[in-house]
């Protein structure tokens, strides 16, 4: 049992490239989310998922792209990265059904550089 | 004004010494997280709270559903401790899984 599954976990772009963060999870959880972290502010909610084939917005979504083609998977588009897009991303996986408590669970994280 | 706030900011302790870390929030809650992040390294749930008390080994966590508020307790403090945490409130009655973070707590715990 893996968990949650984060790659790459380091990565520079230079503006105007794009790349793709990759999340995985093995714990059959509906709920996925990506969070972005930056010095001094709390993690915040770029998109989320509550199941395959549905995604939504978060508190940050310009500049990103997601997809949930499948349970397990919930990776990260950056279309044209810019160096504002600099930071700590974090996948999270629960098992969030809207009446219920369900323990966060995080992927290791993926440092982004971008000059 | 943050929703969720934390005090300290930073905090540097003696090995052996007892930690408080307090949390604050403004929003009606479903539950309280206390997080744990090591420098570099990944986040890990050390507690999920609705109300009173719980505890892990050295580690307490306590909240106050009428006051809004929680803190972690750290007994007999240890170099391995060095963390940031981090408090987060899941709020109460949203569409989505809802989790509003606090900004860390940097702890350092010196030999």
């Amino acid at each position: 049992n893996a968990g949650v599954t984060q790659t790459p976990k380091f990565q520079v772009l230079k503006t105007g490239q794009s790349m793709t963060l990759q999340c995985a999870q093995d714990m059959n959880h509906e709920y996925m989310s990506w969070y972005r972290q930056d010095p001094g502010m709390g993690l915040r909610l770029i998109h989320y998922s509550v199941g395959a084939g549905i995604t939504d917005q978060g508190e940050v979504p310009n500049g990103y792209n997601v997809s949930r083609s499948t349970t397990e998977d919930f990776p990260l588009r950056l279309l044209s990265a810019a160096p504002s897009q600099t930071s700590v991303y974090f996948c999270a996986s629960n098992s969030w059904s809207g009446i219920d408590n369900s323990p966060l669970h995080f992927g290791n994280g993926t440092r982004l550089t971008v000059t | 004004k943050n929703e969720v706030e934390q005090s300290p900011q930073n905090l540097t302790a003696q090995e052996g010494e007892f930690i408080t870390i307090n949390c604050s929030y403004s929003v009606g809650i479903s539950a309280l997280h206390w997080l744990q992040q090591h420098p570099g390294g990944g986040i890990v749930s050390l507690f999920m709270l609705s109300s009173g008390k719980k505890k892990h080994g050295r580690l307490i966590a306590t909240i106050n559903i009428q006051e809004k508020h929680s803190s972690l307790h750290i007994t007999a403090s240890h170099p391995r401790d060095s963390a940031v945490y981090i408090c987060a409130v899941r709020e109460l009655k949203t569409s989505y899984d809802k989790v509003i973070f606090g900004p860390g707590t940097s702890l350092s715990v010196i030999p």
